[in-house]
């Protein structure tokens, strides 16, 4: 079945340097990839997200790239800071309008 | 605008017990989406609604739960003889194709005891 995997489970930076989180789907038919910021007890939240028909989508400190391809996806954090820490999840939206989302990554931003 | 509301935001219950949450999304949003999430864990995909029919219905994980969507707005996710492997928080979404940009509730989170 449609699958999304997410790499690292945490990932600890330090503040000012980046942060790389990558996904794989097997879903050849998937055409979207949005990805979520969680805080601890709040609802996920869209940061960015990239349609097939792009390979980068840049907003201020972070960026999608899309390999369809090889079918991966990385976001990338510049200058992290504190605030940056939270769960991340990848998702991706299937031609069955079906999101799988993967297993998110804790991000924690060290001052 | 207004986002997408749920209700009740908690809800503790007894084992055995029927219990019906509540999803509004968006005005206007057509797609309607409910998920799971355990403690520390992802976001466990349950049902989905285009309009009021629910297309996929494959991540229901058992007989005892159901969902409905009325006049193609407010949805009702329905778990019937609850266990305390239901406890978790369930989010609905809401979208628009084809943007598919995806809009969270809040959650309600659910404790059965």
């Amino acid at each position: 079945g449609e699958n999304v995997e997410q790499h690292p489970s945490t990932l600890s930076v330090q503040e000012g340097d980046s942060a790389v989180i990558k996904c794989t789907y097997s879903d050849s038919a998937s055409n979207y990839f949005p990805w979520y910021k969680q805080e601890l007890g709040k609802r996920p939240q869209l940061i960015i997200d990239i349609r097939s028909n792009v390979g980068e989508k840049k907003d201020q400190r972070i960026a999608v790239t899309l390999n369809k391809t090889a079918k991966h996806f990385s976001l990338h954090i510049t200058e992290t800071q504190p605030e940056d820490s939270a769960v991340y999840f990848c998702a991706a939206l299937g031609g069955t309008y079906k999101y799988i989302f993967g297993t998110g990554t804790r991000l924690k931003v060290l001052a | 605008g207004a986002g997408v509301s749920q209700s009740p935001s908690n809800k503790v219950t007894e084992k055995g017990k029927d219990v019906e949450l509540r999803c509004d999304p968006i005005s206007g949003h057509t797609a309607l989406y409910w998920y799971r999430q355990s403690l520390g864990q992802g976001l466990e995909f349950l049902i989905y609604f285009q309009g009021n029919s629910a297309p996929d219905k494959s991540g229901l994980p058992s007989d005892r739960f159901s969902a409905e969507r009325t006049g193609g707005s407010v949805s009702t996710l329905t778990i019937q003889r609850t266990q305390q492997e239901d406890s978790a928080v369930y989010l609905c979404a809401s979208s628009f194709p084809p943007t598919y940009e995806q809009y969270f509730g809040p959650g309600t989170r659910l404790t059965v005891t």
